[in-house]
């Protein structure tokens, strides 16, 4: 099975502040990664499919780079609404395995 | 608008079994791949299992192969997840979970349920 891995676990930020979430899978996955944001008690969302691609009505301060083995995710200039678990998951291959998740906080 | 609304989670004992259903409505349901993805604060999110649109090709995390089964009823627009066997590491919050443009595969997720809470205690 592919291993996803993300770091940080967590990050402090303020708004404004550009944040950087990288992930890293034990094995390529090409460009088959997605990046998902989870608020507190809320179902994750999806951001970034195909590691760069903005799903529609996702706000351009968020973008996605990489392929092979290493992945970003990036938000330019942090909103108070993006204060979020964000999760990086492979759609490469079953199982469809999800990263640990970095918390942005204050 | 897109809902999945998932129900049927409780308290149930290990070796115990439990039925979730995931209602949809909003969108061609019958068209869409479906995903099972469970949460806990130790584990995170872990795929669980998927269906394709029309029943066929259902698949399962090693972690639940032979003990869950996946099915969908299209005319009702509802997708089942039968938990058997059920152990103390299957307690988690299950989202049914939507595949952006799959029809066979539920790999990435774009509407996702609120959640139901499954807790497996004695």
């Amino acid at each position: 099975d592919i291993q996803m891995t993300q770091s940080p676990s967590s990050l402090s930020a303020s708004v404004g502040d550009r944040v950087t979430i990288t992930c890293r899978a034990s094995q390529s996955i090409s460009l088959y990664l997605n990046w998902y944001q989870q608020k507190q008690g809320r179902a994750p969302t999806l951001l970034i499919y195909s590691a760069s691609t903005l799903r529609n009505g996702v706000p351009s301060r968020f973008s996605g780079s990489g392929s092979g083995t290493d992945f970003t995710l990036t938000i330019s200039a942090l909103q108070p609404e993006d204060f979020a678990t964000y999760y990086c998951q492979q759609s490469y291959t079953r199982p469809f395995a999800f990263g640990p998740g970095t918390k942005v906080d204050f | 608008e897109v809902q999945l609304v998932e129900s049927g989670g409780g308290l149930v004992q290990p070796g115990g079994s439990l039925r979730l259903t995931c209602a949809a409505s909003g969108f061609n349901f019958r068209a869409y791949a479906i995903a099972w993805v469970r949460q806990t604060p130790r584990r995170g999110l872990e795929w669980v299992s998927s269906i394709g649109a029309s029943g066929g090709g259902t698949y399962f995390a090693d972690s639940v192969r032979g003990r869950f089964s996946v099915s969908r009823d299209n005319s009702r627009n509802t997708l089942y997840l039968q938990m058997n066997s059920l152990r103390l590491d299957d307690s988690a919050v299950y989202f049914c979970a939507r595949d952006r443009v799959g029809v066979a595969v539920a790999d990435t997720l774009d509407y996702w349920g609120q959640g139901a809470l499954v807790t497996v205690s004695s």
